[in-house]
């Protein structure tokens, strides 16, 4: 069974940029949430999709957005990009529900120079 | 608002030795308490979680501890190998809205 795979591994963008990236769960997870890590503020909840409903937010600013499409992928993008938003961004899937075991890909390293 | 405190940051273990990490958390909304391992380089993976109605989970060398009344939980690492050397998080989650919240994270080194 195929993991939760995110693309790309990699990116350096510049300041002032926008960046999309996207996230395939596990077949079957209709829940998608994805998160930014930092070395100083760890692991830090975005947004959660479930079923193309973004059902919770965490307190990140506008320039973060997402959606869910009906085979449950899902994109995330940043605006504007600062540099602050270097990190590393991570999607975990799970069925949602009362099954909230919840299975993380390897993530996306996104550099802002 | 840290909603699960973690600690220590960072622990040092001789081989064969118990590793224990502490989590405490506040919102009495949560009912589910996952505990993710996590190398450089990659995502976080989930080892062992635990729902507050059991006081303790075993899963092979992994054991998890939860005292309700205190809002703590504990994991616990026994016979620690130099390949258990990794970042653990522990985490809750609440019914209410299924959003995971996370510790800081505990670097582990096993001392071979």
């Amino acid at each position: 069974k195929a993991g939760v795979t995110q693309t790309p591994r990699y990116l350096i963008k510049t300041r002032g940029q926008q960046v999309t990236l996207s996230c395939s769960p596990i077949s079957g997870h209709r829940s998608v949430s994805w998160y930014q890590q930092t070395p100083g503020q760890g692991l830090q909840f975005l947004f959660e999709y479930f079923s193309e409903t973004q059902r919770n937010k965490g307190n990140f600013p506008g320039r973060f957005s997402g959606r869910q499409f009906s085979n449950s992928r899902s994109e995330m993008n940043v605006s504007t990009l600062e540099l602050g938003d270097s990190a590393l961004y991570l999607c975990a899937s799970s069925w949602g529900g009362r099954n909230r075991e919840a299975f993380f890909g390897q993530g996306t390293r996104l550099t802002v120079v | 608002q840290q909603q699960v405190k973690q600690s220590p940051q960072s622990l040092i273990v001789q081989k064969g030795g118990i590793s224990i990490i502490n989590c405490a958390y506040e919102n009495t909304a949560f009912d589910y308490f996952p505990w993710y391992q996590q190398f450089p380089g990659k995502g976080p993976a989930l080892l062992i979680a635990i729902r507050p109605d059991v006081s303790e989970k075993k899963e092979g060398r992994f054991t998890i501890s939860f005292n309700k009344s205190a809002k703590q939980f504990s994991l616990h690492i026994m016979d620690s190998q130099p390949g258990d050397s990794a970042t653990y998080f522990c985490a809750a989650s609440s019914y209410r809205d299924d959003k995971i919240i996370f510790g800081k994270g505990t670097r582990l080194h096993i001392l071979p």
